[in-house]
């Protein structure tokens, strides 16, 4: 089935760092992709998203593009702030059987950006 | 605009025992999604349910079941609590022509 592979944490960095966060996925269609953050004691939010391929997606800084002959989709910030320090999960929906989609998720990767 | 709210925020339960979570979709929604996050881990798919209609089901046991009422709101009921059944479990809303979720806070439930 359908499944995401990410970069597994944590990921410590210093303030201004480059950030990149690897993600690849397996799907036998045509996935819409995405990346949420989910920060300390909250919920999920959508950090951006792509859907197709060599869309790229982009929100706050953070940067991630649909390669779909490398079938990733990898998160990269050129300089990361404190207020960065999260979880990031790269995502994807299944459109198989509805017009409504469940979301596959990666497990995860921890962030944490030192001053 | 609300947004997705969740209730409670935390719940400790007994082994064997039964519970039930709310959740509050946005604000025109007719999709809701519910997941539950094991502690580490990404968060798994249970099911989603668009008007009222189960939509779909992920590879949870039959103890996992729902509601979704006339207003969209819905209910996770779980039963036979489990230990591993400790996570959270977050509620996302969508509409049903777009594959874009908002996700609520979550509910803690904790399994003793």
């Amino acid at each position: 089935g359908d499944s995401v592979t990410q970069m597994e944490g944590p990921v410590t960095l210093s303030e201004e760092a480059f950030l990149t966060i690897n993600c690849t996925y397996t799907a036998t269609g045509y996935p819409s992709l995405f990346w949420y953050v989910q920060y300390p004691g909250e919920g999920l939010q959508l950090l951006l998203k792509a859907t197709k391929a060599d869309d790229k997606g982009s929100n706050k800084g953070f940067e991630a593009t649909y390669r779909k002959e490398t079938t990733s989709f990898h998160l990269e910030k050129g300089s990361v702030q404190v207020s960065d320090s999260a979880v990031y999960f790269c995502a994807l929906s299944d459109h198989k059987y509805s017009s409504a989609s469940k979301i596959i998720f990666g497990s995860g990767t921890r962030l944490s950006i030192r001053p | 605009e609300t947004g997705v709210t969740q209730s409670p925020t935390h719940l400790i339960k007994t082994r064997g025992q039964q519970v039930t979570l709310r959740c509050s979709s946005q604000s025109g929604h007719n999709t809701v999604s519910w997941y539950q996050q094991a502690l580490g881990q990404g968060p798994q798919f249970i099911f989603q349910y668009y008007r009222e209609e189960e939509n779909g089901r992920g590879n949870f046991p039959p103890r996992f079941s729902g509601l979704q009422f006339p207003n969209y709101s819905s209910e996770l009921n779980v039963n036979a609590l489990e230990l591993d059944d400790s996570a959270l479990y977050l509620c996302a809303s969508s509409l049903a022509i777009t594959d874009e979720q908002y996700f609520g806070p979550g509910t803690r439930l904790t399994v003793t």
